[in-house]
């Protein structure tokens, strides 16, 4: 099992739908988790921290739910240029370092 | 503007060829990584520094190494042991023991 899984989609949804994505990781020690945003060909881009308590910003909501291992991303009101692929990151201290793994990113392609 | 460089944004390898590319950042960061990204997926750890002077393998270091004799730059040579170099390679940075990481905008690495 991938210690973090994510449906790569690609999520097809109209402008101004809401779309949701999971993502569940298998280490249960594991202690911050991250949503980034990657634009085609570009770099990773830190998109928000994800808590127990949740987090809002804007149109987006991250979600964290410990006890079934997975966190979630709300989009709401989807704009085009929400069209990117969405990265669950998982970080776990191991030794005074930081081991951050990654999803393979859920695709989202927000169309007109 | 504070941020981190990669050089080149594209580079060709031939066979039995060794490379190098560039990571430089004036962020002040601690740590710098190495990732290399392939489709479908995620990111996976090459190399990692803490400090000046010292360095850690990574999942896949096999074929690839690294030095890291200033604390701005952490330059990653592919060496010919690589057989599967072509990939999108990426930097990033971040203060010790944070949770979030910086990336740069990635070198492309192409065989010929």
């Amino acid at each position: 099992r991938k210690e973090v899984e994510q449906d790569p989609g690609p999520f097809n949804v109209p402008e101004g739908a809401t779309v949701a994505f999971n993502c569940t990781y298998s280490n249960s020690a594991s202690q911050s988790f991250f949503w980034y945003r990657q634009d085609c060909r570009k770099e990773p881009k830190l998109l928000m921290s994800v808590y127990s308590s949740g987090n809002e910003d804007g149109r987006f909501t991250a979600q964290l739910n410990r006890a079934s291992q997975y966190i979630s991303l709300l989009i709401r009101d989807s704009k085009l240029s929400d069209s990117a692929t969405y990265l669950c990151v998982v970080n776990k201290n191991s030794g005074g370092y930081q081991k951050v793994t990654f999803g393979i990113g859920t695709k989202l392609q927000v169309i007109p | 503007d504070g941020g981190i460089t990669q050089s080149p944004k594209y580079l060709f390898r031939k066979e039995g060829q060794n490379v190098t590319l560039s990571c430089e950042q004036n962020l002040n960061h601690d740590a710098m990584y190495w990732y290399r990204q392939d489709p479908g997926q995620g990111l996976r750890l090459i190399y990692y520094s803490q400090i000046v002077n010292d360095f850690q393998k990574g999942d896949i270091a096999e074929g690839y190494s690294v030095s890291r004799e200033k604390k701005e730059s952490f330059p990653l040579t592919v060496t010919s042991a690589q057989k599967n170099p072509t990939a999108f390679y990426l930097c990033a940075s971040s203060q010790q023991g944070a949770e979030t990481q910086y990336f740069g905008p990635g070198t492309r690495l192409l065989v010929l």
